[in-house]
């Protein structure tokens, strides 16, 4: 069973560009997660997709990231425009929905990509 | 609001050594559930384990070992006999339960484990 995978690994754009990020999660999950780890500091929550509907977009730190999952497939996240700010890592994971089995919800990552904003 | 704290930044052991690491946490919730993942240099996040609240039994699966103590709002990892394949950040994480549709996970900042040869 293929993992989450994310693509690009890496990508450095320069200050007021748009870059995409995508994700796609273990075949069958309905839950996808975004979370980014800016340098120095906590892994940190974006937002959560059961399935093509946001659940929790509490994380989201402005409305510069735009983050969509249509289809309940793959999702992009969308940062327009970039700011020095948003270098760091982000992270995707993905989680089999488990109705009657509240907080039993263990997510699988992906390798992360590592966004330089110059 | 939940809270996740490693103290140790970083470990530096040599191989065959035991390292501990330590986790400490914060919340209001009385179910909750609490995790460590492996980040190798490759750069993903590998689960290694789930815990839930109301299970405080240690756990150990082969030279990993867990010891959750909810008095002290401690669950902390012990790596025995440490090899260099061990070498990689450690992450503690927490979710609770309040939404019934998935949750969240809130991190501890990560320690880094350096086994040296």
């Amino acid at each position: 069973e293929a993992g989450v995978t994310q693509f690009p690994s890496h990508s450095v754009i320069e200050k007021g560009q748009t870059v995409t990020l995508r994700c796609d999660p273990i075949s069958g999950h309905d839950n996808l997660y975004w979370y980014r780890r800016v340098m120095g500091k906590e892994i940190k929550f974006l937002l959560h997709f059961v399935k093509e509907s946001k659940q929790d977009e509490s994380g989201m730190p402005n409305n510069r990231f735009l983050a969509e999952r249509t289809g309940g497939t793959y999702s992009t996240l969308k940062v327009q425009p970039a700011e020095l700010e948003d270098s760091g890592v982000y992270f995707c994971a993905s989680s089999p929905r488990e109705w009657r089995l509240a907080g039993l919800d263990t997510q699988y990552f992906g390798p992360g990509t590592r966004l330089t904003v110059l | 609001a939940q809270k996740v704290t490693q103290a140790q930044t970083e470990i530096s052991v040599v191989e065959k050594e035991d390292v501990t690491l330590d986790c400490v946490y914060e919340t209001r919730d009385t179910t909750y559930y609490l995790f460590w993942y492996k980040q190798p240099p490759s750069g993903e996040l590998v689960f290694l384990i789930r815990r839930n609240s109301f299970d405080e039994q240690n756990e150990i699966s082969g030279r990993y070992s867990w010891n959750f103590q909810k008095s002290t709002s401690s669950f902390n990892f012990t790596i025995t006999a440490s090899q260099v394949v061990d070498s990689a950040v450690y992450f503690c994480a927490l979710s609770e339960t309040i939404k019934a549709a998935g949750n969240k996970l809130t991190f501890g900042g990560g320690t880094r484990v350096l086994v040296k040869p």
